[in-house]
């Protein structure tokens, strides 16, 4: 049980570029979520998914689009990377949404991305 | 005012000693609470959901009071390997009738030898 892979581990990119971080689970998760953690601003929320086909924005979407085509994957694309969108980001998912109590998440390992 | 607050720390403790953290969180229709623990360069990971009435996991006791809407998470017989970054989480409104987890910036631990 591999739980929530992301790919890739390390990346750099120039400013203007565009690239997608990989996020696949394979817990039969209905809801997955995108993060950026940056120093003194804990976890910030991106995007979300409550399942395939729905997808919505979180707390920082600018920058940033996603999809949700099945259950499994939740890709996030980087439009024209700025060196603002340097971070770690991660990946998560849980069985159920924040509505429902007492579901944590599981997250990936994360992705640490260098914008420059 | 912060949605969840946490003091940074580092606190440094002994082995074999107890410490204790708070988080405190905004706002009152929050249902949902937990500890993280993150260890550095690691994702986070579910520690223990907290309950209304308390609860335990081992030398891990967490509670919650929400007259004063604050969270606790207890250690005790501290062990090196408990030093990592401990992250608190409370469910919240976001928008149009959803929630979203909110996380607390982290209380970092040292566990001393």
């Amino acid at each position: 049980n591999a739980g929530v892979t992301q790919t890739p581990k390390f990346q750099v990119l120039k400013t203007g570029q565009s690239m997608t971080l990989q996020c696949a689970q394979d817990m039969n998760h209905e809801y997955m979520s995108w993060y950026r953690q940056d120093p003194g601003m804990g976890l910030r929320l991106i995007h979300y998914s409550v399942g395939a086909g729905i997808t919505d924005q979180g707390e920082v979407p600018n920058g940033y689009n996603v999809s949700r085509s099945t259950t499994e994957d939740f890709p996030l694309r980087l439009l024209s990377a700025a060196p603002s969108q340097t971070s770690v980001y991660f990946c998560a998912s849980s069985y159920g949404s924040p509505q429902i109590a007492n579901y944590g998440y599981t997250f990936g390992s994360g992705t640490r991305l260098t914008v420059v | 005012r912060k949605e969840v607050e946490q003091d940074p720390g580092p606190f440094n403790v002994p082995e074999g000693a107890t410490v204790a953290f708070n988080c405190t969180y905004s706002n009152s229709a929050s249902q949902s609470f937990f500890w993280y623990r993150q260890d550095c360069r690691k994702e986070p990971k579910l520690l223990m959901s907290v309950y209304s009435s308390g609860n335990e996991d081992g030398r891990f006791t967490a509670q919650l009071n929400r007259a004063s809407q604050y969270i606790s998470l207890l250690i005790r017989d501290s062990k090196l390997s408990d030093s990592a970054t401990y992250l608190c989480v409370v469910n919240g409104p976001h928008r149009s009738g959803t929630y979203k987890y909110i996380f607390g910036t982290g209380t970092r631990l040292k566990v001393l030898a």
